[in-house]
């Protein structure tokens, strides 16, 4: 069964950093592209950032470049987010989402998500 | 960067109806890039539709996927009570390399 488990989240003064870690089971980690999507509180779905399978091309959403570091270890099956600069609008909860390789883009795993609240 | 529009806001429909929710792109996508969503309270998405028109695995036959360009549609033919939920369509746009969300249909029980 796939299975992928955030952690790492909590309650952040503006200005601080986190980081979110993704473990991954069930399935071969190596071989599928990794996302990070958030939520903010009663708001819609947003698109963070992307990894390719062996970690070699990344993109970010503007909202987050610069800021945010998306990374993977596939000896570890884990994907990260490290977050700096965080700001008030970073509040939600955040996703790691499955992306199959090759020519249809989707996410088709999704974790439970790990909330991240940034207020002092 | 392309901007995907959801309609309605809210749909208000009763089990056994069918339900017609629209997703339009303010540029042209590839049907490779369109797939759909459905969110329940308190849960992580769950994946519908890619490919415009392909079921995931395990989703009933009542949902379908249709469209072209900048039109999308997602169709639940007899709703079911474990239906009502928030719907999103996605695209992957390659310049720049980036996915995009619609703003979500709520789907409730009239």
């Amino acid at each position: 069964e796939v299975q992928l488990v955030e952690s790492g989240g909590g309650l952040v003064q503006p200005g601080g950093s986190l980081r979110l870690s993704c473990a991954a089971s069930g399935f071969t980690f190596s071989s599928y592209e990794m996302n990070w999507v958030r939520q903010a509180p009663g708001k819609g779905l947003e698109w963070v950032s992307y990894i390719s399978s062996s970690g070699s091309t990344i993109y970010y959403a503007d909202s987050v470049k610069g800021r945010f570091t998306i990374s993977r270890d596939n000896a570890k099956n884990s994907l990260y987010l490290q977050m700096n600069s965080l700001r008030a609008e970073d509040t939600a909860v955040y996703y790691c989402a499955r992306a199959p390789r090759g020519r249809l883009r989707y996410f088709d795993s999704w974790g439970q998500g790990t909330l991240v609240t940034v207020s002092s | 960067e392309i901007v995907l529009t959801q309609s309605p806001g809210t749909l208000s429909l009763s089990p056994g109806e069918r339900a017609t929710l629209s997703c339009r792109a303010s540029q042209s996508v590839s049907s490779s890039y369109l797939a759909w969503y459905q969110q329940k309270p308190g849960q992580a998405p769950r994946l519908l539709i890619y490919g415009a028109s392909s079921r995931a695995t395990g989703i009933p036959d009542r949902f379908s996927g249709s469209g072209s360009g900048t039109d999308f549609t997602l169709t639940i033919s007899r709703l079911e009570p474990e239906d009502f939920a928030v719907y999103y369509c996605q695209q992957y746009g390659s310049s720049p390399p980036m996915y995009s969300f619609g703003q979500g249909t709520k789907l409730e029980i009239k």
